[in-house]
């Protein structure tokens, strides 16, 4: 089984700029979840989206937004990038209906605002 | 809020021996999941191994064991015989109820040859 893809791997944009990550989640799994890794701040969670609602959300500001379609493909936009957007984003997916599944996650797009 | 902690922000194993990675976090829920997921230079993150709060029984994964101690709020990871594949950040993450993760801040691991 395929694992999780995110696209693109690697992306470079200039402050003020809006960007859009793409992640295909394992086959069968209806949950995807984005995280924002820094070295500064660790792995921060985004939001959670489970067939086609969000469902978590953590604690960035609105310029963050994500959807995912009705094949659980997900998307993530950043709009107007500010240099402290620069990061890894990790998408993670799990099947999302059972208490005892388990997320796995994708190779990440490493983003970069100049 | 839950919080997760790893104090140890750097580790070194001598190659064949075993080292602990530390966790403690904080929750007042009964209902989580807690889990050892590994990063290697790659930058894929792997599970490596996790932990029902329900089970009093300490997880294992072949050379990967946990000591889980729910009333310390403490769970620690055991890599026993080393070997230089292990080297990479390792964090330990708390689910919640309501299926957020929490993540540490990361524990880097060097195996030394």
């Amino acid at each position: 089984k395929a694992g999780v893809t995110q696209t693109p791997r690697y992306l470079i944009k200039t402050r003020g700029q809006q960007v859009t990550l793409s992640c295909s989640p394992i086959s069968g799994h209806r949950s995807v979840s984005w995280y924002q890794q820094t070295p500064g701040q660790g792995l921060q969670f985004l939001f959670e989206y489970f067939s086609e609602t969000q469902r978590n959300k953590g604690n960035f500001p609105g310029r963050f937004s994500g959807r995912q379609f009705s094949n659980s493909r997900s998307e993530m936009n950043v709009s107007t990038l500010e240099l402290g957007d620069s990061a890894l984003y990790l998408c993670a997916s799990r099947l999302g209906g059972r208490a005892r599944d388990t997320q796995y996650f994708g190779p990440g797009t490493r983003l970069t605002v100049l | 809020a839950q919080t997760v902690t790893q104090s140890q922000p750097e580790m070194s194993v001598q190659e064949a021996e075993t080292v602990t990675l530390s966790c403690t976090y904080d929750t007042s829920e009964s209902d989580y999941y807690l889990f050892w997921y590994k990063q290697p230079p790659s930058r894929q993150m792997i599970l490596v191994i996790r932990q029902e709060a329900y089970k009093q029984q300490n997880a294992t994964e072949n050379r990967f064991s946990v000591n889980f101690q729910k009333a310390a709020k403490s769970f620690s990871l055991k890599i026993s015989d080393s070997q230089l594949g292990d080297a990479a950040m390792y964090f330990c993450a708390y689910r919640s109820s309501t299926y957020k993760y929490i993540f540490g801040t990361g524990t880097r691991l060097k195996v030394l040859a």
